[in-house]
C-alpha cells in the first residue's frame, strides 16, 4: 500500500482538461517536495514536475503542478492522445527517509 | 546527450545474486547522486537507495538494508546495484536514475533492466 494516496485511473477527452491528485502527510508533502512523473507503456519513468510546480526543460506548459498543505495536483490542459500514460506523485518521507510513490493513475484519453 | 544505460535482462535463481550496472554518459558522473528503483510488472515504483558518486556514501530504504550493495567506478562512469539473497518477489524491471532525490528529484533515468528470479 503506497503512502502517497493517487486515484487509479483519470479519463479525459481530447483538448480537456484533467487534474489528479495526490495525497499525504506532514512528514512527506507537508515539508518537501513534490515530483510528477509520466510514464509510457513499456518505457522509462520521465520527470515531468519538479519542486512543486517546476517543468524541466523540454516538458511543455500544458503540464502543471501545485500544491496546498499535505495534497498536490497535476494538471494537464489541452489533453492529447500521446498523453496517455500512467503518472505517479512522489516526495521525501522524513519519518520513514525513504523517497515514497503514490499508486500511480492510469490517464485514458477517450 | 545525457544518458544512463544498463545492462542486458538477467533470470537468476531464489538465493542467488544479481549486478546491475548502469552507465553515464554525457556528464561526469560524480557530479550527481545516482537512485535504484524497481518496478514489479503492474506495480508502481519503488525507491530502493542511491549513492553519492564522488564520496561513494549510501543510502537506503530500511526494506533492502543488508541486501542491496551500491558502488561505483569512476574510472569508467559505471554504477553498480547488487541484490543478494534473491526471492521471486524481486521479479522486477530495476531502473537507475539521476539526482538528488529530496531536492531536486530524478531528471535522467535508465531504459531499465528485468529480472527475473525463478527456480
Amino acid at each position: 500500500q503506497s503512502v502517497l494516496t493517487q486515484p487509479p485511473s483519470a479519463s479525459g477527452t481530447p483538448g480537456q482538461r484533467v487534474t489528479i491528485s495526490c495525497s499525504g502527510s506532514s512528514s512527506n508533502i507537508g515539508y518537501n517536495s513534490v515530483y510528477w512523473f509520466q510514464q509510457l507503456p513499456g518505457t522509462a519513468p520521465r520527470l515531468l514536475i519538479s519542486r512543486d510546480y517546476q517543468r524541466p526543460s523540454g516538458v511543455p506548459d500544458r503540464f502543471s503542478g501545485s500544491k496546498s498543505g499535505t495534497s498536490a495536483s497535476l494538471a494537464i490542459s489541452g489533453l492529447r492522445s500521446e498523453d496517455e500514460a500512467d503518472y505517479y506523485c512522489a516526495a521525501w518521507d522524513d519519518s520513514l527517509s525513504v523517497m515514497i510513490f503514490g499508486g500511480g493513475t492510469k490517464l485514458t484519453v477517450l | 546527450q545525457v544518458q544512463l544505460v544498463q545492462s542486458g535482462p538477467e533470470v537468476k535463481k531464489p538465493g542467488a545474486s544479481v549486478k546491475v550496472s548502469c552507465k553515464a554518459s554525457g556528464y561526469t558522473l560524480t557530479s550527481y547522486d545516482l537512485n535504484w528503483l524497481r518496478q514489479a510488472t503492474g506495480q508502481g515504483l519503488e525507491w530502493m537507495g542511491r549513492i553519492d558518486p564522488y564520496s561513494g556514501k549510501t543510502g537506503f530504504a530500511q526494506k533492502f538494508q543488508g541486501r542491496v550493495t551500491l558502488t561505483r567506478n569512476t574510472s569508467i562512469s559505471t554504477a553498480y546495484m547488487e541484490l543478494s539473497s534473491l526471492r521471486s518477489e524481486d521479479t522486477a524491471v530495476y531502473y537507475c536514475a539521476r539526482g538528488e532525490v529530496r531536492y531536486n528529484g530524478m531528471d535522467v533515468w535508465g531504459q531499465g533492466t528485468t529480472v527475473t528470479v525463478s527456480s
